[in-house]
């Protein structure tokens, strides 16, 4: 069964730093794109980022771009998300989700929630 | 960036109905549009991918269509279960674009 467990939330101040985790079990993680994408209390769905299966390519949101960086470690099984200079508006639920080729978001964790707030 | 136009926002419907969203892609996406199902207190669910493709587990009552550069998630015959919020994906290109999302209701 495929399992995606985020950690590393919680409450920060503005400006400070946070790193998310995202464990994945039950399918080889070394064969498949991961993903970030963030959900604003009461808003919609925002992709932040993704990460090629060996790290070759990298992708950011304008809105982090700068501030947050993914990565990943195939021999944990972890993805993981730096987020520095974190502002109010940062504030949401983060997600992992995997993809493939021609099937993206195939399976989601059960996010983690970060609050930027003084 | 592609950004994607989800109608309507929100819709009610009766248990049975018929039911249609749509998304229009401001450029051409091909086939790479896929929809998810958000419940409430829940992670998003894969439902259509490829515009056509119904994702394992999804009941034989969603389907995806495209028509140029609209794209739509029908619902054959609405179930209580079926109340949630649906958004599209587009995935041909970065950033990845979500629709705003139809926040589905029974009337």
């Amino acid at each position: 069964e495929v399992q995606l467990v985020e950690s590393g939330g919680g409450l920060v101040q503005p400006g400070r730093s946070l790193k998310l985790s995202c464990l994945a079990s039950g399918f080889t993680f070394s064969n498949y794109g991961m993903n970030w994408i963030r959900q604003a209390p009461g808003k919609g769905l925002e992709w932040v980022a993704s990460i090629s299966s060996s790290s070759s390519y990298i992708y950011y949101a304008d809105t982090v771009k700068g501030r947050f960086t993914i990565s990943r470690d195939n021999a944990k099984n972890t993805l993981y998300l730096q987020m520095t200079s974190l502002r109010s508006e940062d504030t949401a639920l983060y997600y992992c989700a995997r993809h493939s080729l021609g099937a993206p978001f195939d399976y989601w964790g059960q996010g983690v929630m970060v609050t930027v707030s003084s | 960036d592609i950004q994607m136009t989800q109608s309507p926002s929100s819709m009610s419907a009766s248990l049975g109905d018929r039911v249609t969203i749509t998304c229009r892609a401001s450029q051409d996406i091909g086939n790479y549009l896929s929809w998810f199902q958000q419940k409430p207190g829940k992670s998003p669910r894969r439902m259509i991918y490829g515009a056509t493709n119904l994702a394992a587990g999804v009941p034989s009552r969603f389907s995806g269509s495209r028509s140029g550069s609209d794209y739509s998630l029908t619902i054959s015959s609405l179930e209580s279960e079926d109340m949630a919020i649906y958004y599209c994906l587009q995935s041909i290109q970065y950033p990845r674009t979500f629709g705003g999302g139809t926040k589905l209701e029974l009337k």
